[in-house]
């Protein structure tokens, strides 16, 4: 069956240490990936897309890696601060050329000062 | 830049009974999508529409729920009657027409806490 996993137990890190989150996928061949940020009450905030051909995104503190052999991608949040404690969602496409976006369940992310 | 308008942001209603949600998505935006978030998991993505039409509404539940986008802009949700597994966040996006190299970006709205008794 198709699935996208995300570690479910909370990643507790401190302050300035670089935070990792994975998000594996089986059975979907997906154009591209994206990361989301969400906290309490709202609704998710676009972080970063990485696309099937690129192997790695950089955006500030961000990094995002794709490996399509494996079938994962790692998100990255270096120099972490307080203010990143969040649920990072993973989201990819169905690689069917439909646009349809598949979510993950999302880790939450503390980071302690 | 306005953000993706939605309301009510909460409502509790009785099972059996019927609700509606409504979204104003950003201003240009071709592609709305309804994503249902239960608690601890993921959106769920219900109905996608492009413009005015449907482009995928696999997900959703269509003996008692259903979705309009009127003139390609505005959209509403209902669900009727309700059922106590609807308790959910329902949250609207929107984003440029991701076809023909568009922007795969999706902008969320505050999202609707439903609770159904």
């Amino acid at each position: 069956s198709q699935k996208i996993e995300q570690n479910s137990e909370a990643l507790n890190i401190q302050e300035g240490k670089t935070a990792t989150l994975t998000c594996n996928y089986t059975n979907y061949s997906p154009a591209y990936l994206q990361w989301y940020r969400q906290d309490p009450g709202r609704g998710p905030v676009f972080l970063l897309l990485i696309r099937e051909n690129e192997k790695e995104k950089r955006k500030e503190r961000l990094k995002v890696t794709f490996d399509t052999t494996l079938k994962q991608s790692l998100f990255h949040i270096t120099a972490s601060q307080p203010a990143d404690s969040a649920t990072y969602l993973c989201a990819l496409d169905k690689g069917d050329g439909g646009f349809k976006t598949i979510f993950g369940a999302g880790t939450r992310l503390f980071v302690k000062a | 830049e306005a953000g993706v308008a939605q309301s009510p942001r909460y409502k509790i209603i009785e099972k059996r009974q019927s609700v509606a949600f409504w979204c104003n998505p950003i201003s240009g935006h071709a592609t709305l999508y309804w994503y249902q978030q239960i608690l601890g998991q993921g959106p769920k993505l219900l109905i996608q529409f492009q413009n005015n039409g449907v482009v995928d509404d696999s997900q959703l539940p269509k003996d008692r729920f259903s979705a309009e986008r009127l003139k390609g802009v505005d959209s509403t949700l209902k669900i009727q009657p309700a059922k106590l597994e609807d308790s959910a966040v329902y949250l609207c996006a929107s984003s440029l027409d991701p076809t023909g190299g568009g922007s795969y970006e999706q902008y969320f709205g505050p999202g609707t806490r439903l609770t159904v008794t």
